[in-house]
């Protein structure tokens, strides 16, 4: 079976930092998807970055970037010069490539920026 | 682009009345919308499966004819909770997934707070 870990369930960093929010995954898939999404307080799930399990580059998207390591099944996202609005909710996900897509979240990480 | 809404934002309803919660993708069309449920503090379950014209795959453990998901349109899928309880409080969030691949493919929408009292 599919599972997600995410083992961080809150962090507090410096404003300006870079954070690194740990994701782990299992699978016996050879082909899947990762994504990462943020969840501010109000609820709505925001998609911050994508890894297909055949990409050959880690993905980047502004200030976020995802830490591939596939031997180890794990996906961290990495968050440079952190801001205040960056508070909030950090879900993990994978997407089974076959059958009809679904995903499957960790349980999350609580990021709190100090100011 | 990619625009899901839900309606309403937030219900609060009486125990053993029915709450219909819409998810429409506004700007493109979705064969799959995905209805999620997330307790305080908790992550995001997957509830069921949505294809348009056909009946809702559901999780283990969902109840089919409590949770009624019905997907009528490229653009619009439901979902009832009949005879709310209490215990069905919870955040609902639906996703669409676009007919044309992309690895963005589900959009979610804002989700509905549901209390019931």
């Amino acid at each position: 079976a599919q599972k997600i870990t995410q083992t961080q369930p809150g962090m507090f960093v410096q404003e300006k930092e870079a954070v690194t929010l740990d994701c782990t995954y299992d699978t016996s898939d050879p082909s899947y998807g990762l994504f990462w999404y943020k969840q501010p307080s109000s609820g709505e799930m925001i998609f911050l970055i994508y890894q297909g399990s055949y990409d050959q580059q880690n993905a980047t998207e502004g200030r976020y970037s995802l830490n591939f390591q596939k031997a180890r099944k794990s996906a961290n996202l990495v968050i440079s010069a952190s801001q205040l609005g960056d508070s909030a909710m950090y879900f993990c996900a994978m997407r089974h490539d076959f059958g009809n897509e679904k995903l499957t979240f960790g349980t999350g990480t609580r990021l709190t920026i100090i100011p | 682009g990619a625009v899901v809404s839900q309606h309403p934002s937030r219900v609060i309803c009486k125990s053993g009345t029915s709450v219909k919660i819409e998810c429409r993708s506004l700007d493109f069309q979705a064969t799959t919308m995905f209805w999620y449920r997330q307790f305080p503090k908790q992550s995001l379950m997957l509830m069921a499966t949505s294809n348009e014209g056909s009946k809702a795959t559901y999780e283990q453990g969902v109840e089919k004819d409590k949770f009624l998901i019905n997907h009528a349109s490229l653009t619009l899928s439901t979902l009832t909770v009949t005879s709310a309880h209490p215990e069905d409080s919870s955040f609902y969030i639906c996703s669409a997934r676009r007919t044309d691949y992309s690895p963005y493919e589900q959009y979610f929408g804002p989700g509905t707070r549901l209390t019931v009292t």
